[in-house]
């Protein structure tokens, strides 16, 4: 069965552009989560999505947004991108809302923004 | 609300040795916490997970942690690492109240091991 896969795994963008960051869960799984991961800050949760719902949210700037499709699959968006939004960004999925418990990472997508 | 402390940032260990990572906890609910491994440029492979039942929780490549509810701690250990181990390592708790939903984690602990 396949991993989580991310897209893309690197991306260079400037203050002001905005990004859109792709995960494809694995099969069968319904649940994505995303997380930030920077050296200062750590690993931060961002959003949870589940039936194409947001079910929980992190402590993160409105610029930050995601949604989730029919198949699962779940995109990320930053608007606005400024400097400290370098990262290391990871999506997780799992099988069912909530299901930490049986989470699964992706690779990541590094994120630098000049 | 729920943090988590990993005590140490670097833990420097010669190969053969065992080792322990520290990691605390604090949260008004109960909670589950795991343990992950990040090697670079990948993403967080799960060692192992307390959910409930025994403390002693054994994980993947010879880890194992035990939960401490009174000491609030859920300490990784091996008792003879491998140059392989050489990674960065989580400890991460999730409320288990289905209210909480969240996921917080500790700020990592390099672990290196050196022949």
């Amino acid at each position: 069965k396949a991993g989580v896969t991310q897209t893309p795994r690197y991306l260079i963008k400037t203050r002001g552009q905005q990004v859109t960051l792709s995960c494809s869960p694995i099969s069968g799984h319904r649940s994505v989560s995303w997380y930030q991961q920077t050296p200062g800050q750590g690993l931060q949760f961002l959003f949870e999505y589940f039936s194409e719902t947001q079910r929980n949210k992190g402590n993160f700037p409105g610029r930050f947004s995601g949604r989730q499709f029919s198949n699962s699959r779940s995109e990320m968006n930053v608007s606005t991108l400024e400097l400290g939004d370098s990262a290391l960004y990871l999506c997780a999925s799992s099988l069912e809302a909530g299901g930490f418990e049986t989470q699964y990472f992706g690779p990541g997508t590094r994120l630098l923004v000049l | 609300a729920q943090s988590v402390t990993q005590l140490d940032s670097q833990v420097p260990v010669f190969e053969e040795a065992p080792v322990e990572l520290r990691c605390n906890y604090s949260s008004s609910v109960s909670v589950y916490l795991f343990w992950y491994v990040q090697y670079p440029n990948q993403g967080l492979q799960l060692l192992l997970k307390y959910l409930s039942g025994s403390t002693l929780v054994k994980g993947i490549n010879g880890f194992e942690a035990e939960f401490n509810k009174s000491q609030t701690s859920f300490h990784l250990r091996k008792p003879s690492v491998h140059i392989s181990d050489t990674a960065e390592y989580f400890c991460a708790v999730y409320g288990a109240d289905t209210n909480a939903g969240k996921s917080t984690f500790g700020d990592g602990t390099t672990l290196t091991v050196k022949p």
